[in-house]
C-alpha cells in the first residue's frame, strides 16, 4: 500500500511566477508510479504528468516538471509562467506498477492552487 | 473529452435509497476503476474491473457494489443510502491492469439528502 501526503493546502501566485507543489509518499514497493492530477472547477481529472518510479531522469510536459527524489520520497511539482488556467486543485497520486495484481491510485489531499492576475 | 462517459451527471436521492451509476469506458479500454471523492475522506480509490472479472478492491463499503458487463461498461451500485455517502463519484478507464495510463470521466454528483 502507499500513502501520499501534500502539506500545503493552498497556495496563490501572481500570474507568470513559477510555483512548486511539494508531495511526499511512501511504499514498499521497488516498482511504482507517481502522478500529478488538476481538477479544476469543473470537477473533471485531467492528468498533467507521470512519473515511472524506476527512471531516474524527472518527468517533463511544456511548463510542468517534476523533481523526483527518490531517496527522500519525494515528488514535487514546479508550473512554470503561470496562467489563470492553472487555478484549480492539484492531486499528487502514486499507484503500484507491477504485475501480478492491480490497483487503483492513492491520492494525496490535494493543493489548491491560485493563479492572480 | 476524455472518452469516459459517465451517467447520470447529478443524483439526488434519499436516505435509505439505492441508487445505480453508470460508466462507459473509452473505447479500446478493458479496465474500469471507481473512485469516491468526499469532503471528509478525500479521492478514494473504490474497485476495479478488468474484462468483466473483479480485479482489485479498495476501500468498498459493504453496501456499495459494482459489476462490469459484455459490452465494458460498467455499474455501481449504492444501497441503503447514508448522509455520508454524499460525494463526487468518478470512473476511471484503462487498456490493460494497471492505472498507470487511466483516464477519467467527467463524474456523478451523488447527494442523499
Amino acid at each position: 500500500a502507499q500513502t501520499v501526503t501534500q502539506s500545503q493546502p493552498e497556495m496563490s501566485v501572481q500570474e507568470a511566477e513559477t510555483v512548486t507543489l511539494s508531495c511526499t509518499y511512501d511504499t514498499s514497493e521497488n516498482n511504482y508510479y507517481l502522478f500529478w492530477y488538476k481538477q479544476p472547477p469543473s470537477r473533471q481529472m485531467i492528468l498533467v504528468i507521470r512519473q515511472e518510479a524506476y527512471k531516474q531522469q524527472n518527468a517533463t510536459e511544456n511548463r510542468f516538471s517534476v523533481n523526483f527524489q527518490k531517496a527522500a520520497k519525494s515528488f514535487s511539482l514546479k508550473i512554470s509562467d503561470s496562467q489563470l488556467g492553472d487555478t484549480a486543485m492539484y492531486f499528487c497520486a502514486a499507484c503500484r506498477g507491477s504485475g501480478g495484481g492491480a490497483d487503483g491510485l492513492t491520492f494525496g489531499k490535494g493543493t489548491h492552487l491560485i493563479i492572480q492576475p | 473529452d476524455s472518452g469516459v462517459t459517465q451517467t447520470p451527471k447529478h443524483l439526488i436521492t434519499a436516505t435509505g435509497q439505492r441508487v445505480t451509476l453508470r460508466c462507459s469506458p473509452r473505447s479500446g479500454d478493458l479496465s474500469v476503476y471507481w473512485y469516491q471523492q468526499s469532503l471528509d475522506q478525500g479521492l478514494q480509490f473504490l474497485i476495479q474491473y478488468y474484462n468483466g472479472e473483479e480485479r482489485a478492491k479498495g476501500n468498498i463499503l459493504e453496501r456499495f457494489s459494482a459489476q462490469q458487463f459484455p459490452d465494458l461498461h460498467s455499474e455501481l451500485n449504492l444501497s441503503s443510502l447514508e448522509l455520508g455517502d454524499s460525494a463526487l463519484y468518478f470512473c476511471a478507464s484503462s487498456v490493460g491492469t494497471l492505472n498507470t495510463e487511466a483516464f477519467f470521466g467527467q463524474g456523478t454528483r451523488l447527494t442523499v439528502v
